[in-house]
């Protein structure tokens, strides 16, 4: 079985701090994703990747960077935390037509 | 643009009740629609998947037809067990595009014993 694993399933920071959220997947998929999802919005996209050191934005990257130094783990960067980043985040990653696998989520919460 | 479309927002069924979700898209030229679910503060499991070539996919209890000319899926739900209970989520990939799920915002399903 594909196994996505979300660094933190919960995670309290600061406004101002960097915040790094970390996912790792075990299957050498080449598509990772990174989603916010909030009450009433749904899940919003806010960067993927498609191979090592390639990144494309999603809808939402304001206030986000992203990292893929190797295929199995996809970084998401806060620069500068702010109240409004307070969702879950979700990862997933997938080979191309496949369904994509998703980890248990990080419940992000800045003070 | 491409806008997924799930109705209704919320269901609620006795145990043992068969039931259908809807799903809705408004562009047709779509490469795969995916049925997803999500239970409480978990991340999501995939269901089904169905090609754009394809009417429909089967796992167990669950069924999921696509009608591409008329931008329509339906997840049916065989004899509904309280442990269906969940938000179950459609997204689809538009053709052209292979990587990116165009999402809807679920169906909030509960079954009660």
């Amino acid at each position: 079985d594909v196994k996505v694993t979300q660094s933190s399933r919960y995670l309290v920071k600061r406004t101002g701090e960097k915040v790094f959220l970390e996912c790792v997947q075990d299957m050498d998929h080449e598509n990772m994703f990174w989603y916010r999802q909030d009450p009433g919005l749904g899940l919003r996209l806010i960067y993927f990747s498609y191979d090592v050191k390639m990144k494309e934005k999603g809808d939402i990257p304001e206030g986000y960077s992203v990292s893929r130094e190797k295929k199995e783990r996809f970084s998401l960067i806060l620069e500068s935390a702010s109240t409004n980043q307070t969702s879950m985040y979700l990862c997933a990653s997938t080979r191309s037509n496949q369904p994509q696998h998703f980890g248990d989520g990080t419940r992000l919460s800045i003070l | 643009k491409q806008e997924v479309t799930q109705i209704p927002a919320a269901l609620s069924v006795p145990e043992g009740e068969n039931l259908v979700l809807n799903c809705s898209f408004t562009d047709s030229a779509i490469y795969n629609l995916q049925w997803f679910r999500q239970d409480p503060g978990k991340g999501l499991t995939s269901l089904l998947l169905i090609q754009s070539s394809q009417r429909e996919q089967t796992s167990g209890r669950l069924n999921a037809s696509l009608d591409k000319s008329s931008g329509r899926s339906t997840l049916y739900i065989a004899a509904s067990q309280p442990g269906d209970s969940a938000t179950y989520l459609c997204a689809v990939i538009n053709a052209g595009n292979n990587r990116k799920l165009i999402w809807g915002l679920g169906t909030s399903l509960g079954v009660n014993p």
